[in-house]
C-alpha cells in the first residue's frame, strides 16, 4: 500500500466552481500535513498546512481527519489559475516528507 | 531573495556517461534534500543532509548515485555511470530548521535524460 493515496483526477471545472478532493495517508503516527502545488514542468511548491482543526487560506479550505487518516482541499470560487497538479504531503519524521503522486485540476473558462 | 538554485535546468546525455547536477541552497538554510520525480514513482527523496552532513542516503538508488555537500552553499548529486531509467526530474530543495512544519523550498529542478 502506497504511504499517501490521491485520486489523480483530472478534474475539470469551470470558472467560478467549487471543486474538493482528498488524500489518505497509511502512517496512523504521521504528525504534520501540507498540501502542495505543482504547476506543468515546475517544481512543487507548498500552498498550505493542514491542521487538525482545518483551516483556510482564501478560496481553500484544508481539512484533517486523523480518525479516518484522510485530508482534504477545497477549492472554492476557482480561478484559470488554479489549474495545477495538487500534491497531499505527510511528514513521516522530522524531516522526511511522502508526497501523493498528485491530484490534477483544470479550470476552463 | 534568490531561491533555490539548480544547473543545468536540461541535460541530455548518453548512457554510460558522468553526469553532474549542482545545486545551491537558499542562504541560511541548514538543511538540503535532493529528490527524483518521474510519472511512474512520482517524487522520491534520495538522500538528506544537515549542516553539510549526509543524514540519510536510503533513497539513493545504487551505487552509480552520489552526492556531495562541501559547504553549506553547494551540492552535487553526481550519476556514473548514467543509464537510460536514470531519466527524470531532479530537485534540490533547502529548509531553515529540522522541526517536522518547517518548509522546504524546491529549486527549479533539472531534467535528465539518458539516450
Amino acid at each position: 500500500r502506497k504511504e499517501v493515496e490521491q485520486d489523480p483526477g483530472p478534474f475539470n471545472v469551470p470558472e467560478g466552481a467549487t471543486v474538493a478532493f482528498n488524500c489518505t495517508y497509511s502512517n496512523s503516527a504521521s504528525q504534520s500535513f501540507f498540501w502542495y502545488r505543482q504547476d506543468c514542468r515546475k517544481e512543487p511548491k507548498l500552498l498550505m498546512s493542514v491542521y487538525s482543526s482545518g483551516n483556510e487560506d482564501g478560496r481553500f479550505t484544508a481539512q484533517l481527519n486523523r480518525a479516518s487518516q484522510y485530508i482534504s482541499l477545497l477549492i472554492r470560487d476557482s480561478k484559470l489559475s488554479d489549474s495545477a497538479t495538487y500534491l497531499c504531503v505527510v511528514n513521516k519524521s522530522g524531516y522526511k516528507l511522502s508526497f501523493g503522486a498528485g491530484t490534477t485540476v483544470t479550470v476552463r473558462a | 531573495d534568490a531561491g533555490v538554485i539548480q544547473s543545468p535546468r536540461h541535460e541530455v546525455t548518453e548512457m554510460g556517461q558522468e553526469v553532474t547536477l549542482r545545486c545551491k541552497p537558499i542562504s541560511g538554510h541548514n538543511s538540503l534534500f535532493w529528490y527524483r520525480q518521474t510519472m511512474m514513482r512520482g517524487l522520491e527523496l534520495l538522500i538528506y543532509f544537515n549542516n553539510n552532513v549526509p543524514i540519510d542516503d536510503s533513497g539513493m538508488p545504487e551505487d552509480r548515485f552520489s552526492a556531495k555537500m562541501p559547504n553549506a552553499s553547494f551540492s552535487t548529486l553526481k550519476i556514473q555511470p548514467s543509464e537510460p531509467r536514470d531519466s527524470a526530474v531532479y530537485f534540490c530543495a533547502s529548509r531553515i530548521g529540522t522541526g517536522e512544519s518547517d518548509t522546504q523550498y524546491f529549486g527549479p529542478g533539472t531534467r535528465l535524460t539518458v539516450l
